[in-house]
């Protein structure tokens, strides 16, 4: 079946540092891509999306490019900070509007 | 704009007793309606789905059920609570012909 694999966490890094958390997906068909983050105690809130392949998406310093050959969009941030500490997912749709393919989510921990 | 709410915000219940969440979109007509479940530190999961009034789908069965009374209102219920149903509850609505996800600030259950 489809699936979404990510690093896993807990990821810790100091402040300043940069920040790759990978994902891959293998899926029947090509999906669209989705990174969302989840700060303790809330619910995911969408990072960004990148629907077509060879895309790039970003938002806060954070960005992902959708390969398309390499199935990856790893997620990468040149100088994290503090703020950052939270769960990242990867996910995919495949035209199901029903059903995101989750990655299991990378913790992500910012030392000051 | 749209808003998501979900209550209770916490509950605290015993093994074998009834379970009822909910949640209210307003600022949306007809959105697709979702529910996810989270075990402490654990990945999304998602439970069900909905499409419309009184339309409901089945994801994954963890004993518990769903209904959708109105447009703009999702709950969750049980009439036996185990504890395995510890967790966090996520509700999330998509547009209709979108793949985005809103999620709700979430409900927290513990079962003793």
């Amino acid at each position: 079946g489809d699936s979404v694999t990510q690093t896993e966490g807990p990821v810790t890094l100091s402040e300043g540092t940069s920040l790759t958390v990978n994902c891959s997906y293998e899926t029947k068909q090509y999906p669209t891509l989705f990174w969302y983050v989840q700060y303790p105690g809330e619910g995911p809130q969408l990072l960004f999306k990148v629907p077509k392949a060879n895309e790039k998406g970003s938002n806060r310093g954070f960005e992902a490019t959708y390969n398309k050959e390499a199935t990856s969009f790893h997620l990468q941030k040149a100088s994290v900070q503090e703020s950052d500490s939270a769960v990242y997912y990867c996910a995919g749709n495949v035209g199901d509007n029903s059903k995101l393919i989750w990655g299991l989510g990378t913790s992500l921990v910012v030392n000051p | 704009a749209q808003t998501i709410h979900q209550w209770p915000v916490a509950e605290i219940k015993a093994v074998g007793s009834p379970l009822s969440l909910g949640c209210t979109i307003k600022g949306k007509s007809s959105p697709n309606l979702y529910w996810y479940w989270q075990a402490t530190g654990g990945t999304l999961q998602q439970l069900f789905y909905s499409i419309t009034v009184g339309q409901v789908e089945s994801v994954v069965q963890l004993n518990l059920s769903a209904s959708r009374p109105k447009d703009d209102q999702f709950i969750l219920s049980t009439e036996k609570l185990l504890l395995s149903h510890s967790g966090f509850y996520l509700c999330a609505w998509s547009p209709r012909d979108r793949d985005t996800l809103y999620f709700g600030a979430g409900t927290r259950l513990s079962v003793l």
